[in-house]
């Protein structure tokens, strides 16, 4: 089985200011990863996503993330934040092979960026 | 539009009450997912679907939860008297899975909310 931990349930931050969100995951399979972004009362948005080659993803409204194998780790970092930005963010992992076919997701992250 | 849609997006109802929660996935994809996600938490996974079949049922369907979907495309997700802990929002999503390639990666509707009271 997989798993996902979030370290920070909250991060505030100040607009133009770079933020990282932390994920580490639990599996004893290869996986792939994803960051999903939900704004008040709407369903998730696809950020990004790693399947395989570069450890470096870039993603949409100019996030991007690192996949650390060896750590197990896979952070979401923004050099400079948006007032628009604020949003809940969700790591999500997902086995490889027939034997997975669910993603699980982590308890989430709250971006604030203030002016 | 031709994004995942549920319906309808928030539901009050008095405990002991059925309710049914309808979602349209994206046309062409053969999976279809119900999520569950309570305040402050990620989403859980309930169950999901290949086309018709229903493949995986969490523990946390417990037996007044019964989803279906009949002809592949849209699927139905019922709870039988409602308990006050079935607050919550119910996200449906789809995704296409084609062979032995499944990245997992899932398109996600606005979610029904669900109050009883």
């Amino acid at each position: 089985a997989q798993s996902v931990t979030q370290l920070d349930s909250q991060v505030p931050v100040f607009e133009e200011a770079p933020v990282e969100l932390r994920c580490n995951y639990s599996s004893s399979v290869s996986v792939y990863l994803f960051w999903y972004v939900q704004y008040p009362n709407q369903g998730l948005q696809l950020l990004l996503k790693y399947l395989s080659g570069s450890t470096l993803v870039k993603g949409i409204n100019g996030f991007e993330a690192e996949f650390n194998k060896s750590q197990t780790s896979f952070h979401l970092r923004k050099p400079s934040v948006h007032i628009s930005d604020t949003a809940e963010y969700f790591c999500a992992v997902k086995g490889r092979g027939s034997g997975f076919q669910k993603l699980v997701f982590g308890t989430g992250t709250r971006l604030l960026v203030s002016p | 539009d031709t994004g995942v849609s549920q319906d309808p997006r928030h539901k009050i109802t008095k405990r002991g009450q059925n309710v049914t929660f309808r979602c349209d996935p994206i046309s062409e994809h053969n999976r279809l997912y119900w999520y569950r996600q309570t305040l402050g938490q990620g989403p859980e996974f309930l169950t999901y679907f290949q086309n018709e079949a229903q493949l995986e049922k969490s523990r946390l369907l417990s037996d007044r939860f019964s989803a279906e979907r009949p002809k592949g495309s849209f699927s139905t997700l019922e709870i039988q008297r409602t308990e006050q802990g079935d607050s919550a929002m119910y996200l449906c999503a789809s995704s296409l899975s084609s062979g032995t390639t499944n990245t997992g990666e899932l398109f996600f509707g606005e979610g029904s909310r669900l109050t009883v009271l």
